[in-house]
């Protein structure tokens, strides 16, 4: 099955740019999506890249995909707390999502 | 907008009960989910449904069981409660066609807001 490989924690002062990554093995992955979790929340759909793409940008959001070497990132500029949550990543393609263990973004003051 | 909603929000269990996670959507969907969410770990599948009356195994399915009679509910059954099932637990829901042009929605998952259950 898929795996997917996420770095656990992710620190940012307020303002900065956060930049979350991950990686993944199957490539027929048509659809790769970033979804958010908010502290006591489910998962939203945060954006989501088509596989023929390099680059997404949906305004403070950049998503970027190495499909060659099956890395996907999420770039979040001038990052707010409001964006403190854990972020999955989750290839689709198999009708059965497979998630990632998640990263904590951590935003401080 | 209900979505997807989950029942109860908060469970505390003995060891050896019973019980069922509730879940129903309202969004006519064909494929629906549980996965369970441990510190750490990400989200893991326990079970999962293409449609009424189908089931199937997901990546953790021990000691629970699943029902789909109808669209729009999936209850998630714990015959005899054990430590190792304290998680949180999530419920989706998605809207797939299989076959034919994949658009990005197909596979969006709408999910509850989750059940968290300890086992004492």
């Amino acid at each position: 099955g898929e795996d997917v490989e996420q770095s656990l924690f992710l620190s940012v002062r307020e303002g900065d740019s956060s930049v979350i990554n991950c990686t993944y093995t199957d490539s027929s992955s048509t659809y790769l999506y970033w979804y958010k979790q908010e502290p006591g929340a489910g998962l939203q759909l945060l954006t989501y890249i088509f596989s023929n793409m390099d680059m997404k940008q949906d305004q403070r959001l950049t998503v970027l995909l190495n499909k060659k070497d099956k890395h996907l990132s999420l770039r979040i500029a001038d990052t707010q707390t409001g964006d403190s949550a854990i972020y999955f990543c989750a290839p689709g393609g198999s009708y059965i999502p497979t998630f990632g263990r998640g990263t904590s973004l951590i935003v401080h003051p | 907008n209900a979505g997807v909603t989950q029942t109860p929000k908060f469970r505390i269990l003995k060891i050896g009960q019973s019980m069922t996670l509730q879940c129903t959507q309202d969004m006519n969907h064909n494929y629906m989910y549980w996965y369970r969410q441990d510190p750490g770990m990400g989200l893991k599948l326990i079970y999962y449904s293409v449609g009424a009356g189908i089931t199937d195994k997901g990546e953790v399915p021990n000691g629970y069981n699943v029902s789909r009679s109808t669209t729009e509910d999936f209850p998630l059954r714990l015959e005899l409660a054990a430590p190792s099932q304290t998680s949180v637990y999530f419920c989706a829901s998605s809207s797939i066609h299989r076959g034919g042009l994949i658009a990005a929605t197909n596979e969006k998952l709408f999910f509850g807001s989750g059940t968290q259950l300890s086992v004492l």
